[in-house]
């Protein structure tokens, strides 16, 4: 039962360099999101899906991309990555957007140079 | 927008103490109230929710949070901490799935 699995767990990037932090749930659960959580400010959303095919905005989603071609994937991508992107990266997912209860990956700390 | 305010950025309680973390939120509706918790380098874990009903919510490890509408606050509280409750604990309000989460506690136990 492998729940939410984040990879890699630690990149360094150069800025102007892109990635794509990887993000998949093996629960079946429609609703995905990404949050980056940064020292004092907890845990802001960047991005969600309700569904495969349909993402939407969250509250700081400058500088990030993300698509739903799949219910188990969820991929977030950095397309010119900056040193305010520094941040420690959250995949979660919930069984729809009313049931709430999120399953948190561990992770991946990014790293911006 | 809803908001959640937890006021105590670092507690520290002696092992066998209790323990009470604050959350206030800002919310027109009845919200979905969560408490998380985030042990070093690892991610974030439901320990209680509360949607409705009884406002005393019981969760896991022996927590409990108690929902005051009239003080827009869903505290945190655990009557006797153990050294592995050392974490950074996260209040959250949900609404159509999105989670806003308070800037957390961080809780240091000592012995």
């Amino acid at each position: 039962n492998a729940g939410v699995t984040q990879t890699p767990k630690f990149q360094v990037l150069k800025t102007g360099q892109s990635m794509t932090l990887q993000c998949a749930q093996d629960m079946n659960h429609e609703y995905m999101s990404w949050y980056r959580q940064d020292p004092g400010m907890g845990l802001r959303l960047i991005h969600y899906s309700v569904g495969a095919g349909i993402t939407d905005q969250g509250e700081v989603p400058n500088g990030y991309n993300v698509s739903r071609s799949t219910t188990e994937d969820f991929p977030l991508r950095l397309l010119s990555a900056a040193p305010s992107q520094t941040s420690v990266y959250f995949c979660a997912s919930s069984y729809d957007r009313q049931a709430h209860e999120a399953f948190f990956g561990q992770g991946t700390r990014l790293t911006v140079v | 927008a809803q908001s959640v305010t937890q006021p105590d950025i670092h507690i520290t309680v002696s092992e066998g103490a209790s323990l009470e973390l604050r959350c206030n939120y800002s919310y027109g509706a009845t919200p979905y109230l969560f408490w998380y918790v985030q042990s070093p380098g690892q991610g974030l874990q439901l320990l209680l929710k509360y949607f409705s009903g009884d406002t005393l919510v019981q969760g896991i490890k022996g927590f409990e949070a108690e929902f005051k509408r009239s003080q827009s606050s869903f505290n945190l509280r655990k009557p006797s901490v153990h050294w592995s409750d050392a974490a950074e604990y996260f209040c959250a309000v949900g609404v159509t799935g999105k989670l806003s989460f308070g800037a957390g506690t961080t809780v240091t136990v000592r012995a």
